[in-house]
């Protein structure tokens, strides 16, 4: 199985200040095809997960562009350009490589 | 607008069966592939199953075996078959679409 690692599990951040979430996977997510299967989830308190990123750094539909993703094979980072207040959520990433399809532990982000 | 409607959780006994819905909207089932993916109550997620726009289908270790996920165009729904159910199997149940929609989620609760 591919495991997933995160960093930090907690970040306190400051509204109107950037933040970045790091994501570290045990095997290269690099497909075939070029595309790196690795896609980023925020669940918002009493919400179900909603896409942020997919294939490492496309966002999805609606998404603020102050969210980012990049990195390629077993590194890949979320940064947020600017936080507010309604970011506060977990993130996870997750790779569809191969099944069974895996999850980072996730990131708390809160406001200080 | 792409939805998903996730139903059917409830108490169960251990050793019992449920089954989950998964029912669809803003696009059909079978056009892209279908995960189900469970949250333990404060854990993060766990994915559990997938079925590919092609029909195949695959489990985590932990479900091989006990849980079925199949779909019905017809009804442009996805099901999740969980028979022999324990303890460590309650959770909240979602539905997600490929890399996008997930839905609100199902609660699975097994105890005695």
């Amino acid at each position: 199985d591919i495991v997933m690692t995160q960093s930090p599990l907690s970040l306190p951040v400051t509204p109107g200040e950037p933040a970045s979430i790091s994501c570290r996977c045990s095997k290269s997510l690099l497909h075939s095809n070029g595309y790196e299967y690795l896609d980023w989830y925020v669940q918002k308190p009493g919400q179900s997960p909603q896409l942020l990123i997919y294939l490492g750094s496309n966002r999805a539909s609606g998404v603020p562009d102050r969210f980012s993703g990049s990195g390629s094979g077993t590194d890949f980072t979320l940064k947020i350009s600017r936080v507010e207040a309604e970011d506060v959520g977990v993130y996870y990433c997750m790779q569809t490589l191969q099944t069974p399809f895996t999850f980072g532990p996730g990131t708390t982000v809160d406001i200080k | 607008e792409v939805q998903l409607v996730e139903s059917g959780g409830g108490l169960i006994q251990p050793g019992g069966s449920l089954s989950l819905s998964c029912a669809a909207s803003g696009f059909t089932v079978s056009s892209s592939y279908m995960s189900w993916v469970r949250q333990a109550p404060g854990k993060g997620l766990e994915w559990v199953s997938v079925i590919y726009s092609g029909g195949s289908t695959l489990y985590a270790d932990s479900v091989k075996g006990r849980f079925t996920i199949s779909r019905d165009t017809s009804k442009n729904t996805v099901y999740l078959q969980m028979n022999s159910l324990t303890a460590e199997d309650t959770a909240v149940y979602y539905c997600a679409k490929g890399q996008g929609a997930w839905g609100q989620g199902t609660l699975v609760t097994v105890s005695s």
